[in-house]
């Protein structure tokens, strides 16, 4: 079965700092991968997700990821943060072909002025 | 399209009541999921669907249960409610194996 593990529960940044959330997975072969965003007390929205091809995905607001098949990571960065990307942040990971996914435990983003 | 849309979005429950919480979507997707999500950690999955009358346990079914009897509806019902099913529950869906969930706004439920 496969895993996702969010080693940092919160992450404070400065405005305009650059940011980068680690996302590591424990599967057997390459899996469909996703970073969500959830505002306080809202729905999950999807910033952007890997199925295959270039290993760089661009997503929404600015967001990008990159996969790493060697260290099994998913990590998502952004140049310059914003105060509104204040939420928290949620990695999955399916297998190819899925119809369930999984999802790591989730990373608190504060931004500080 | 309204996309995925939960009734109701609170509800406070006492030990022992029963209550269903509503799931729809206007999208004609075949796959469907309610998730619950507990601060800390995450969103476990509860029951999902792969389109109508078919239905499969997820990671923490116990004490809920589900059915489908059209495309666009997902009900998840609770029997004995339980302090432990406090909670904010979403629901999801999703149009194929290329495709994304799409999550509804969610469903915050205290029991007491």
């Amino acid at each position: 079965a496969q895993s996702v593990t969010q080693p940092d529960i919160h992450i404070t940044v400065s405005e305009g700092a650059s940011l980068e959330l680690r996302c590591n997975y424990s599967y057997g072969a390459t899996p469909y991968l996703f970073w969500y965003v959830q505002s306080p007390g809202q729905g999950l929205q999807l910033l952007l997700k890997y199925f295959s091809g270039d290993t760089l995905v661009q997503g929404i607001k600015g967001f990008e990821a990159e996969f790493k098949r060697s260290q099994s990571s998913f990590n998502l960065r952004k140049p310059s943060v914003h105060w509104s990307d204040a939420a928290e942040y949620f990695c999955a990971v399916a297998p190819p072909g899925y119809s369930t996914l999984t999802f790591g435990k989730g990373t608190m983003l504060l931004v500080s002025p | 399209n309204a996309g995925v849309t939960q009734t109701p979005k609170f509800r406070i429950l006492k030990i022992g009541q029963s209550m269903t919480l509503q799931c729809a979507q206007d999208m004609n997707h075949n796959y469907m999921y309610w998730y619950r999500q507990d601060p800390g950690m995450g969103l476990k999955l509860i029951y999902y669907s792969v389109g109508a009358g078919i239905t499969d346990k997820g990671e923490v079914p116990n004490g809920y249960n589900v059915s489908r009897s059209t495309t666009e509806d997902f009900p998840l019902r609770l029997e004995l409610a339980a302090p432990s099913q406090t909670s904010v529950y979403f629901c999801a869906s999703l149009g194929g194996s290329a495709d994304t969930q799409y999550f509804g706004p969610g469903t915050r439920l205290t029991v007491l």
